[in-house]
């Protein structure tokens, strides 16, 4: 398996607090991305990173921003929580951008 | 837009039996495409690819089947084992290109 752990694994909030969700890798894959999964929508790009500070938006950014500052970290943050991003947010790796390796993934309730 | 579909949310399959999961897709630049196996509580793991190049890809029980022409791909599980039982979701992307785009996803259930 990939090495690639998340933080925290399970989130519960208020709405209008902020967030951070972690993405640590120790296979020092170039890319990195953040998905959330929600039903009946699959799994729907937030953003993604294609190395240190360089990141780009996804289908599904608004609300969030992510920063890199290290290859092997990738931050996902949510500036003021709302109910509409209750959902399973996960991590992916990949060297070359199409095979993605994932994380086990956080669940995040926002109240 | 959904450039990626799954039509069937679900299926049902006896154990030993073959079971096939369809994808279509609607963007013709789509050139390399993938398959995801995902266990409830756990992150999806990759299970089988293919390129424009190819019609089929095999991978012991797993085999991928493409047709550019109708826009659609499908796997087949061959046999059927209950442990197989999961969400699978199609993917598809440009080669070389970052991003990926996942489908709704369609869950298995394999009855032993």
């Amino acid at each position: 398996d990939a090495g690639i752990t998340q933080s925290p694994r399970h989130k519960v909030t208020e709405t209008g607090t902020p967030v951070t969700l972690r993405c640590h890798q120790t296979e020092n894959h170039r890319y990195m991305y953040w998905y959330r999964q929600d039903p009946g929508h699959g799994l729907r790009l937030i953003h993604y990173s294609y190395g240190v500070k360089d990141t780009d938006k996804g289908e599904v950014s608004d609300g969030y921003s992510v920063s890199r500052s290290k290859t092997e970290d990738f931050l996902l943050t949510l500036e003021s929580a709302t109910s509409s991003q209750t959902s399973v947010y996960f991590c992916a790796i990949s060297e070359r951008g199409n095979e993605q390796y994932f994380g086990p993934g956080t669940r995040l309730t926002v109240t | 837009d959904q450039q990626v579909k799954q039509n069937s949310p679900s299926l049902s399959v006896q154990e030993g039996r073959i079971s096939i999961l369809n994808c279509d897709y609607t963007n013709s630049m789509f050139d390399y495409f993938l398959w995801y196996k995902k266990y409830p509580a756990e992150g999806p793991t990759f299970l089988i690819s293919i390129s424009s190049i190819k019609d089929k890809n095999e991978d012991g029980r797993f085999t991928v089947f493409l047709n550019k022409s109708a826009k659609h791909l499908s796997l087949h599980i061959v046999p059927s084992q209950p442990g197989d039982s999961a969400v699978y979701f199609c993917a598809a992307s440009e080669w070389g290109y970052q991003k990926v785009t996942f489908g709704t996803g369609t869950k298995l259930q394999v009855i032993p």
